[in-house]
């Protein structure tokens, strides 16, 4: 059953935490992407990945970092650096000009 | 990069059209017109996809015109099920890829 996974659903953060989600696919696309949506609001863009060794900041891309070492992942790392985590967050992947998403991870702050 | 324009929100009535435009005045050549329906908590889902003129599939129509600038996706007969959040996104094969802000429909009985 091929798709995109993001894993937890759900994850809480501590005060100065580094946090990762995870992301994966196997659907054989070389582009990925992470988004990040607040209550109300549309999608922004955090990093992206259109090859494996390589991935470009977003527009939002302070206080978050990448890897991707894997065509199948593409974790993110939420440091503590970023002072308002509490957000949806979006894994997707690319085929030509259409994304397929994850069901996301909702992440908060205790 | 294409920057596009929706409508914040629209309201509809159970078995009516709906049809909802987004402007993209900086479209490039090689930029593809897609559309996006996302409901609360979950990930946006594909719906349709054109370059120009007319597209239609099971659930929905999309209507490019030849300057290529707007585009409309067109519901028909909507139901309470199709309250959602819908984006357009214009992009090609490649890197960035920015949403809108999205047009929130909510159908009423």
């Amino acid at each position: 059953d091929g798709g995109i996974t993001q894993s937890p659903k759900y994850l809480f953060r501590k005060e100065g935490q580094n946090v990762t989600l995870s992301c994966e696919q196997n659907l054989n696309h070389d582009a990925m992407y992470w988004y990040r949506q607040d209550p109300g609001q549309g999608l922004r863009l955090i990093y992206y990945s259109q090859i494996v060794n390589d991935f470009q900041k977003g527009d939002i891309a302070e206080g978050y970092s990448v890897s991707r070492e894997k065509k199948e992942s593409f974790p993110l790392t939420v440091t503590s650096a970023q002072k308002n985590p509490t957000a949806f967050y979006l894994c997707a992947s690319r085929d030509s000009a259409k994304l397929f998403f994850g069901s996301g991870t909702q992440l908060s702050v205790l | 990069l294409a920057k596009t324009t929706q409508p914040i929100s629209m309201d509809s009535y159970e078995g009516q059209e709906v049809n909802i435009t987004c402007s993209h005045n900086n479209i490039a050549t090689n930029d593809y017109i897609t559309w996006y329906q996302q409901f609360p908590s979950q990930g946006p889902r594909f719906i349709i996809q054109g370059y120009k003129t007319k597209v239609t599939n099971e659930v929905a129509s999309l209507f490019i015109p030849a300057d290529r600038k707007s585009s409309t996706l067109s519901l028909p007969r909507v139901s309470l099920s199709d309250t959602a959040v819908y984006y357009c996104l214009v992009a090609n094969q490649g890197g960035k890829l920015i949403f809108g802000q999205g047009t929130e429909l909510s159908v009423k009985p």
